[in-house]
């Protein structure tokens, strides 16, 4: 089953708003990770943060991380349309190597 | 630095033959991860390797295989294909596998 679950599935925003997609898990971790993906490419790696983390910040992403609820946040300011792709966590349950990626959230910014 | 080189980028097979796909991760990674993407069952993790050595493995049969060299350089195999294996197929490379991951640009693997 799936380690972590995104929503929404789907996101569209004008261009210059906020986007806000959250994130699921199950088990116990030591940092869930945020990744992009554009169009079937590879994906690129965002942000980690720890479990001992609440929030972390890198330009305009920041992360919030719940471990009491088990979920995550990811917040992308003043979106362009560039940042039109599809975005994922990932989690790997504590002690194991073995990252598993959620669902993902489709984001499309129109400009 | 080099990224994550996978190659082929495009490979077009036969049911019931096999394929071999490789994975060079940059320099000094040690761990290398694979995934299988499709578009019905998103991200699916495949294996992990480190030092040669398999640390994890996904929920895949036995047809799909992989193994690590001493270079850190990966190298995945599936045997006797089936059409349901159409996929892209991700490697990613990591120092020690608690790091963020850099992914490949993939191989699109066909199967007919």
């Amino acid at each position: 089953s799936q380690q972590g679950e995104e929503d929404p599935q789907a996101l569209s925003i004008q261009e210059g708003e906020n986007a806000t997609m959250n994130c699921s898990y199950k088990t116990s971790i030591n940092n869930l990770q945020w990744y992009r993906q554009n169009s079937g490419r590879g994906l690129v790696h965002l942000i980690l943060i720890r479990s001992n983390e609440r929030e972390k910040h890198s330009g305009r992403l920041r992360v919030t991380l719940d471990t009491s609820k088990k979920s995550s946040s990811l917040l992308i300011t003043a979106s362009r349309a560039a940042d039109t792709a599809s975005y994922f966590c990932a989690t790997a349950e504590s002690g194991t190597y073995k990252y598993i990626f959620g669902t993902g959230t489709r984001l499309k910014v129109l400009a | 630095k080099a990224g994550v080189t996978q190659t082929p980028r495009y490979l077009i097979k036969t049911r019931g033959q096999q394929v071999t796909l490789s994975c060079s991760p940059i320099s000094g990674h040690r761990s290398v991860s694979w995934y299988q993407q499709t578009p019905g069952q998103g991200l699916q993790f495949l294996f992990e390797y480190f030092s040669e050595t398999q640390r994890n493995k996904g929920n895949f049969p036995g047809r799909f295989s992989g193994r690590q060299f001493s270079n850190s350089r990966s190298e995945m195999n599936v045997s006797t294909l089936e059409l349901g294996d159409s996929a892209l197929y991700l490697c990613a490379s990591s120092l020690v596998g608690e790091q963020g991951y850099t992914f490949g640009s993939g191989t699109r693997l066909t199967v007919v």
